[in-house]
């Protein structure tokens, strides 16, 4: 079966550190993967996705980045937090590009 | 006009009973559409794809009509275990060779009573 680990599932950091979240897939070979952020009441709004390993859009600018090392990784950084980065952060993987989503169990992340 | 709209609610409702959202969306063009089921500070997880012809899954149904470009969710016989915020999810559409992402709804919250 196809798994998607997704850690830590909860982050408290202070505005201006760093951060760096990790997305590990199992069960299947080059899968599109999707970084999604949550806000309080508001729909999922896609950061970035990558379709294979070192290839990375960007959805909106922001102050994060991410980078995918391996087939199965997907990493979301940041060099410095800001407040209107708390969210809850998820980790998807699909099979065709843009289509049925599956979801990592998340992050919540709360700068402060 | 938002890309796609839903009911925020909540919709509460007895145990028991027949419940139904609706999901409208902006761009005629999209092709694929879904409904996920996300429970408070959890993942959304797939509850269904919607097809033309209408889904039907266990108490479940999922219609599409693309004339009036809308989807909507039908429960039947409400459980406890239903409550839950459902998205709706749509394709952006294809323009030019280059699929667009799928866009959320906010979603609509169902809280089924004893």
């Amino acid at each position: 079966s196809q798994t998607i680990h997704q850690w830590p599932a909860t982050l408290v950091q202070p505005v201006g550190s760093p951060l760096s979240l990790e997305c590990t897939v199992e069960g299947t070979s080059n899968p599109n993967l999707y970084w999604y952020r949550q806000a309080a009441g508001r729909g999922l709004q896609l950061l970035f996705y990558s379709v294979g390993i070192g290839q990375i859009s960007s959805e909106v600018p922001q102050n994060l980045s991410a980078s995918r090392p391996q087939d199965r990784q997907f990493i979301l950084s940041s060099k410095k937090l800001l407040l209107s980065d708390s969210g809850f952060y998820l980790c998807a993987r699909s099979d065709r590009l843009h289509e049925k989503l599956f979801f990592g169990s998340g992050t919540q992340l709360s700068v402060l | 006009r938002k890309e796609v709209e839903q009911d925020p609610g909540p919709f509460n409702v007895p145990e028991g009973a027949t419940v139904a959202f609706n999901c409208t969306y902006s761009n005629s063009a999209s092709q694929s559409f879904f409904w996920y089921r996300q429970d408070c500070r959890k993942e959304p997880k797939l509850l269904m794809s919607v097809y033309s012809s209408g889904n039907e899954d266990g108490r479940f149904t999922a219609q599409l009509n693309r004339a009036s470009q809308y989807i909507s969710l039908l429960i039947r016989d409400s459980k406890l275990s239903d409550s839950a915020t459902y998205l709706c999810v749509v394709t952006g559409g294809f323009y030019g060779g280059a699929t667009n992402k799928l866009i959320f709804g906010t979603g609509t919250l169902l809280a089924v009573q004893p």
